[in-house]
């Protein structure tokens, strides 16, 4: 089993609708919940960054924790064709100082016009 | 945030033949560097910790001797492949933090072995 789980998608949706992407993780060491977006041939970009349970928003995205179902989301209000990207969920530990990064496969996401 | 750079962002080169690939911390002291490689479609996924001045750390799986890091300094950290084959062509991408704070990430390098 991966220790971050995340569908691939790819995800098509039309412009302006609510985007739902969504995580799953086994390990319970994770701390840190992150969500990047990454455009075809870059490098992923830190989004949203939270380490508790609830909601934390910014402007049109929401990222959502429960810790206790291991279960992480993103949502995206009123997409626009510039949202198009794989968004990928990454999950931090951080032991004696040393930290690590688990990504999920990352969601391709298309908003059509 | 902070800029992380890479250089080359493209490179094509024969197997067999050894390439390197740099990454710099261009507004802040890189304390530690991570090198990840990411095969089309797929995730990111680590193949090295490196601190500066020492030895890096490498995940199972990942050959040290192949994969090639030196952090000699808080700013550069590179990344040589040695004796490539095509199957090490993918998409490498740095990233750096102070301490354990935030990782920056670089814009990767494509790697293609003909």
């Amino acid at each position: 089993q991966k220790e971050v789980e995340q569908d691939p998608g790819p995800l098509s949706v039309p412009e302006g609708a609510i985007v739902s992407l969504n995580c799953t993780y086994s390990n319970s060491a994770f701390q840190y919940f992150m969500w990047y977006r990454q455009y075809s041939r870059k490098g992923p970009e830190l989004l949203m960054y939270t380490y508790s349970s609830g909601n934390k928003e910014d402007g049109r995205f929401t990222a959502q924790v429960d810790k206790s179902s291991k279960y992480i989301s993103l949502f995206i209000r009123d997409s626009q064709p510039s949202d198009s990207a794989t968004y990928l969920c990454a999950m931090r530990t951080i032991i004696q100082g040393a930290q690590k990064l688990v990504f999920g496969q990352g969601t391709r996401l298309t908003i059509n016009p | 945030g902070a800029v992380v750079s890479q250089h080359p962002s493209w490179v094509i080169c024969k197997s067999g033949t050894s390439v390197k690939i740099e990454c710099r911390s261009l507004d802040f002291q890189a304390t530690t560097m991570f090198w990840y490689r990411q095969f089309p479609k797929q995730s990111l996924m680590l193949m090295a910790t490196s601190n500066e001045g020492s030895k890096a750390t490498y995940e199972q799986g990942v050959e040290k001797d192949k994969f090639l890091i030196n952090h000699a300094s808080l700013t550069l950290s590179t990344l040589t492949v040695t004796s490539a084959h095509p199957e090490d062509s993918s998409f490498y991408i740095c990233s750096a933090s102070f301490q354990s704070y935030e990782q920056y990430f670089g814009p990767g390098t494509r790697l293609t072995v003909t």
